[in-house]
């Protein structure tokens, strides 16, 4: 069975705080990706990361960095938490240039104060 | 560019009768797929079904069918029989053209199930 985790389902930060939101998946998917979900906006893609050490930002990339050191994780890092980082974030793999499904994990609700 | 459009922002529908989740795309890409998620109240997102730009035929998954317009560039989700199990959000999303095929996603519909 297909997997995708997250660390925490649920997280609450200080303004400024640097954030890890961490994403493993157990499929041996070269393609990671990372979304922040928000009402009446649908999912917008963060960053996404083809291959080991490799990223590319997507839609919405300020204010956040990744880092891809396996082929396993792909975490989420928030520098310094801003109110306005408030939301879902969602993990998601897929197989390669020729597997377009993607697998998605439960989510993350970050709430930052 | 490429943009997923979803004009409702919610639907009903009584149990056991179908229901149309509307979406329209915009690309000038000849090749593109489409794709329709479901993502119940526990917040997963749950793949549906997909359709290639050159499929011939519209994709179909047990009572999921996708109604694939190309002409009007519309991409629409019917649900048959609808359960309750289907009240859910639902995101249309395309494919986009790097090599990690990342998706770009509408906004959802709410679709509520009426016993």
């Amino acid at each position: 069975d297909v997997k995708v985790t997250q660390s925490s389902r649920y997280l609450v930060k200080r303004t400024g705080e640097k954030v890890f939101l961490e994403c493993v998946q157990d499929m041996d998917h070269e393609n990671m990706f990372w979304y922040r979900q928000d009402p009446g906006l649908g999912l917008r893609l963060i960053y996404f990361s083809y291959d080991v050490k490799m990223k590319e930002k997507g839609d919405i990339p300020e204010g956040y960095s990744v880092s891809r050191e396996k082929k396993e994780r792909f975490s989420l890092i928030l520098e310094s938490a801003s109110t306005n980082q408030t939301s879902m974030y969602l993990c998601a793999s897929s197989r390669g240039e020729t597997s377009y499904e993607q697998y998605f994990g439960p989510g993350t609700r970050l709430t930052v104060t | 560019a490429q943009k997923i459009t979803q004009t409702q922002p919610g639907m009903f529908v009584q149990e056991k009768e179908a229901v149309t989740l509307d979406c329209t795309y915009d690309t000038s890409d000849p090749s593109y797929g489409l794709f329709w998620y479901k993502q119940p109240s526990s917040g997963e997102m749950i793949f549906l079904i997909y359709q290639g730009s050159y499929d011939q035929q519209n994709a179909t998954e047990g009572r999921y069918s996708l109604n694939f317009q190309k002409a009007r560039k519309s991409a629409n989700l019917v649900i048959s029989a609808s359960q309750l199990g289907d009240s859910a959000m639902y995101f249309c999303a395309m494919r986009g053209t790097t090599g990690a095929n990342n998706l770009f996603f509408g906004t959802g519909t709410r679709l509520t199930v009426i016993p």
